[in-house]
């Protein structure tokens, strides 16, 4: 079945640690997204790719970094994670930045204590 | 700044019509979406609107006035799978998506 795959699902990680959630879509999506979803907030956007190779800064990129190898995977990583890093993470593509919906993964919760 | 105001909560009961309020201030306007999220799960896509007007897909129906910068949801029939919260985004003048922090629709039989 076509779309987005994150792993893991969630996870339980120790403040200072690094962490890699992982995303792969198979709809030969130009853009690929990353957001952060938090109680009472809107989706705030981490970093984009717009296409393999490049990659941009969201609303929110401190203490994230992302890379674009190839069409079908975006990671993010925390390079040294913090409390405040705790959230629902979701991984989207779209055909390209500036037409078509976005389609997301089943999201990756992240506990940091 | 930008910014997307919707309702937090609503209630309505089963059978009946729902109508979800968005307005925003963005820089720009290339488009507006609705999606749907059920609890635990990801947003999946319900509406698009980019010219003034309404757009009717089945039970849901979006609208959008861009001179007003307002748009709405309308639900028909309510069914207890609708019990879910609705965003509303809005792609700004860099492509960006500015999104709502949600409308949670709680619908009681």
């Amino acid at each position: 079945i076509a779309g987005i795959t994150q792993a893991p699902t969630s996870q339980i990680l120790a403040a200072g640690r690094r962490m890699t959630l992982r995303c792969t879509q198979d709809m030969r999506h130009n853009a690929m997204y990353w957001y952060r979803q938090d109680l009472g907030l809107g989706l705030r956007l981490i970093h984009y790719s717009n296409t393999a190779g490049t990659t941009g800064k969201g609303e929110v990129p401190d203490g994230y970094s992302v890379s674009r190898a190839n069409t079908d995977d975006f990671p993010l990583t925390l390079a040294s994670a913090v409390p405040s890093q705790t959230s629902v993470y979701f991984c989207a593509s779209s055909d390209s930045l500036d037409t078509g919906e976005l389609f997301f993964g089943e999201g990756s919760r992240l506990t940091v204590l | 700044g930008q910014n997307i105001d919707q309702p937090t909560e609503m209630t309505a009961t089963e059978g009946a019509i729902v109508q979800i309020n968005c307005t925003y201030q963005t820089s720009g306007f290339n488009g507006l979406f609705w999606y749907q999220q059920h609890a635990g799960e990801a947003p999946t896509f319900l509406s698009y609107n980019v010219l003034d007007g309404l757009e009717e897909k089945g039970r849901f129906s979006s609208f959008l006035s861009r001179s007003k910068g307002y748009s709405y949801l309308l639900l028909k029939e309510l069914q207890m799978k609708d019990s879910a919260s609705y965003l509303c985004a809005v792609r700004d003048s860099n492509y960006q998506l500015i999104w709502g922090a949600g409308t949670k629709l709680i619908i009681k039989p």
